[in-house]
C-alpha cells in the first residue's frame, strides 16, 4: 500500500510570509495528524482530525496556524505570518483503529530566514 | 499529564553488538502504549515495537526487544547485533489506550544511534 506523502519536502520563506503544507494519508485512514518537530527535540501534535472533523487542536498556535480536510482525505496545513520559531520539520500522520501503529510521512522541512 | 524522558542524547555501539536505548515515563492512566519509532536521516519516522501495559510478556521483533518494567516506569529498547543502517534517531512514544489505536503519540526528546564498523 501507498505510504503517507507529503509536500513539498523541503521550503525556505522568509518572516511573516505565509506558507502551505499538503498531506495524503494511507487510503481508508480516518485519522490524520499534523506533528511539529523542532530540531534536536521529538515531535509535537498540533492538530488531529477524525475524517474532516478536529479531535484535538490544544496545541495548535490559533492566531497563526491552521489546518484543513475538508473532504476527511487529504489536509493541509498553513502558517500565516511565520515566524522564525516557526522552524522545524512538519510531519503529516495517520492511522487507523485496525492497526496499533500510526503511519508517518517523510515530512515537509521549513526554514524561516 | 503523560511524559515520556530519554536521557541519552547520544549512543555509540560498535556492528554486531548489542546496545541499549533507555526511556522512561510518566502517567495517571491506568492502561496506555508505549512505542518505539525510529527516524533515519530521511526524516520518516519508521515504527519499530509497540508493548501494552497490560501485556504480560515483554514485545519482541526481530532484533529489536523492548525491556518493559513497569513497577520502574521503563520501556527500554535493546538492538541486538547492530547493523551499520541501525544508525538513526529513536524516539520513545506514548499513547493513552483510551483512545484507542487513534489516539495521539507523546514523543521524548529521542535518542542519536551510531553504529562503528
Amino acid at each position: 500500500e501507498a505510504g503517507v506523502a507529503q509536500s513539498p519536502r523541503y521550503k525556505i520563506i522568509e518572516k511573516r510570509q505565509s506558507v502551505a503544507f499538503w498531506c495524503n494519508p494511507i487510503s481508508g485512514h480516518a485519522t490524520l495528524y499534523w506533528y511539529q518537530q523542532i530540531l534536536g527535540q521529538g515531535p509535537k501534535l498540533l492538530i488531529q482530525f477524525q475524517n474532516n472533523g478536529v479531535v484535538d487542536d490544544s496545541q495548535l498556535p490559533k492566531d497563526r496556524f491552521s489546518a484543513e480536510r475538508l473532504k476527511g482525505v487529504d489536509s493541509t496545513l498553513k502558517i500565516q505570518p511565520a515566524k522564525l520559531e516557526d522552524s522545524a520539520v512538519y510531519l503529516c500522520a495517520s492511522s487507523s483503529p485496525e492497526r496499533t501503529e500510526a503511519f508517518f510521512g517523510q515530512g515537509t522541512r521549513l526554514t524561516v530566514v | 499529564a503523560q511524559k515520556i524522558t530519554q536521557t541519552q542524547p547520544g549512543m555509540f555501539v560498535q556492528e554486531k553488538e548489542a546496545v541499549t536505548l533507555d526511556c522512561t515515563y510518566d502517567t495517571s492512566d491506568p492502561s496506555y502504549g508505549l512505542f518505539w519509532y525510529k527516524q533515519p536521516s530521511s526524516g520518516e519516522m519508521i515504527f519499530l515495537i509497540y508493548q501494552g501495559s497490560y501485556d504480560q510478556q515483554n514485545a519482541t521483533e526481530g532484533r529489536y526487544s523492548l525491556n518493559f518494567q513497569k513497577a520502574r516506569k521503563s520501556a527500554n529498547l535493546v538492538i541486538s547485533a547492530s547493523q551499520l543502517g541501525d544508525s538513526a534517531m529513536y524516539f520513545c512514544a506514548m499513547r493513552a489506550s483510551r483512545s484507542g489505536n487513534t489516539g495521539k503519540l507523546i514523543f521524548g526528546q529521542g535518542t542519536t544511534l551510531q553504529v562503528k564498523p
